[in-house]
């Protein structure tokens, strides 16, 4: 199985911020990653598809890089809204695995 | 707007059976990969299986820890997918999510219904 690994667990910031969240494959995994938003209450939401791509709607102070086996999220100027947890998705093999979540909260 | 609502949580005795549905609406629904992923108390999100698309049969694939007890279908008159679940145990206490992948093989999860939960205890 593919282990995917996601850092920090816990992430203070403040609004207007620039974060990142990291996750790392235990092998590669092409692009094939997605990163997705779940705020409390809320069904998850997918922010980025194959490691950079935007999906439609999402604001562009979202953004992703990497490939391979190591992956970033960055949110550029973060807004009240971001404060949720984040987490992500490999769809390279079965079985297809999670990252433990990033949990952005208020400073 | 595509739409995902599942239902047929409940609390369950272990060695039990229950058997989960999600409503699928506003897109064409053979044509997507469906899954069903779980989300125990305070644990990482954990896939459960899939069902591929109607070109591909709807075959199906699934988590070994799962592989075995559990089944998923769809109704294809409903546009409904399922999840019988047999056998469970604690370990399967969870929030259930039904999530359509965008498209077919290594597409990513692009909506998720709300989840519903399936407690085992006696």
């Amino acid at each position: 199985d593919i282990q995917m690994t996601q850092s920090p667990s816990t992430l203070s910031a403040s609004v207007g911020d620039r974060v990142t969240i990291t996750c790392r494959a235990s092998q590669s995994i092409g692009r094939w990653l997605a990163w997705h938003q779940q705020k409390p209450g809320n069904a998850p939401k997918l922010l980025i598809y194959l490691a950079s791509i935007l999906q439609t709607g999402v604001p562009s102070r979202f953004s992703g890089s990497g490939s391979g086996t190591e992956f970033t999220l960055t949110i550029s100027n973060l807004q009240p809204e971001d404060f949720a947890t984040y987490f992500c998705q490999q769809s390279h093999s079965y079985p297809l695995t999670f990252g433990g979540r990033t949990r952005v909260e208020i400073k | 707007e595509v739409q995902l609502v599942e239902s047929g949580g409940a609390l369950v005795q272990p060695g039990g059976s229950l058997r989960l549905s999600c409503a699928a609406s506003g897109f064409t629904f053979s044509d997507h990969y469906m899954d069903w992923v779980r989300q125990a108390p305070g644990e990482e999100l954990e896939w459960v299986g899939r069902s591929k698309h109607k070109a591909e049969r709807y075959t199906t694939e699934y988590a070994a820890s799962v592989r075995g007890r559990f089944t998923i279908s769809r109704d294809e008159s409903r546009n409904s997918l399922n999840l019988q679940m047999d056998s469970l145990n604690s370990e399967d206490t969870a929030v259930y999510f039904c999530v359509r992948a965008s498209g077919g093989p290594n597409t990513p999860f692009d909506s998720w219904g709300q989840g519903t939960l399936v407690t085992v205890s006696s």
